[in-house]
């Protein structure tokens, strides 16, 4: 089956620790988004890439990395220099050719800072 | 710049009643519209969209929107209630200017269903 897998589900994270979160997709997608969601608070878009090689900041980037060197995967770390981790963050994919197309979603990860 | 609001964080509703969520959105340019929904602990599943055809859209599980240019709407309905319908539900728009830019999201609205 097709989709977008993120793991793990839930991470735990010591204050002043990078952690890598796993993004991917066998959707054959071009373009890629991290979503950082907190209650009450909606989605915010923290980076986004459309070609391998490539990718730029959405409105949240600060405290955040990531790579994009295949088209089917797209990790995201959270270094220390983010102050308020704790979140859920939503990886999505979206194909760029065609009609104008939705994001698919994965089933997120929950991050905690302990 | 695009913009989306939902009014009301949580709406209750009793099974077999009518489900009326709301959007209002502000975009620059002719927006693309979408309605997604969540379960807990879960990605986020897409209910409809609108793309400049139909202002009326039908989704999936018996949701449809109606898009309302004049008034900048694009609010959610569902005849009738079910109890699985719990969920949060989030608005979304696109500008229409290309690109490969993230939605914005509204920040969404937890549907209580009372049996």
């Amino acid at each position: 089956d097709g989709g977008i897998t993120q793991s793990p589900k839930y991470l735990f994270r010591k204050e002043g620790q990078n952690v890598t979160l796993s993004c991917e997709q066998n959707l054959n997608h071009d373009a890629m988004y991290w979503y950082r969601q907190d209650p009450g608070q909606g989605l915010r878009l923290i980076y986004y890439s459309q070609i391998v090689n490539d990718f730029q900041k959405g409105d949240i980037a600060e405290g955040y990395s990531v790579s994009r060197e295949k088209k089917e995967s797209f990790p995201l770390t959270v270094t220390s220099a983010q102050k308020n981790p704790t979140a859920f963050y939503l990886c999505a994919s979206k194909s760029l050719s065609g009609a104008i197309n939705e994001q698919f979603f994965g089933p997120g990860t929950r991050l905690t800072v302990l | 710049a695009q913009s989306v609001t939902q009014l009301g964080s949580h709406v209750s509703v009793s099974e077999g009643a009518l489900v009326l969520l709301r959007c209002n959105y502000s975009s620059s340019v002719p927006p693309y519209l979408f309605w997604y929904v969540q379960y807990p602990n879960q990605g986020l599943q897409l209910l409809l969209k609108y793309t400049s055809a139909a202002t009326l859209v039908k989704g999936i599980n018996g949701f449809e929107a109606e898009f309302k240019k004049s008034e900048t709407s694009f609010h959610l309905t569902k005849p009738s209630a079910h109890m699985s319908d719990a969920a949060e539900y989030f608005c979304a728009v696109r500008g229409s200017g290309g690109g490969a830019d993230g939605l914005t999201f509204g920040k969404g609205t937890h549907l209580i269903i009372q049996p």
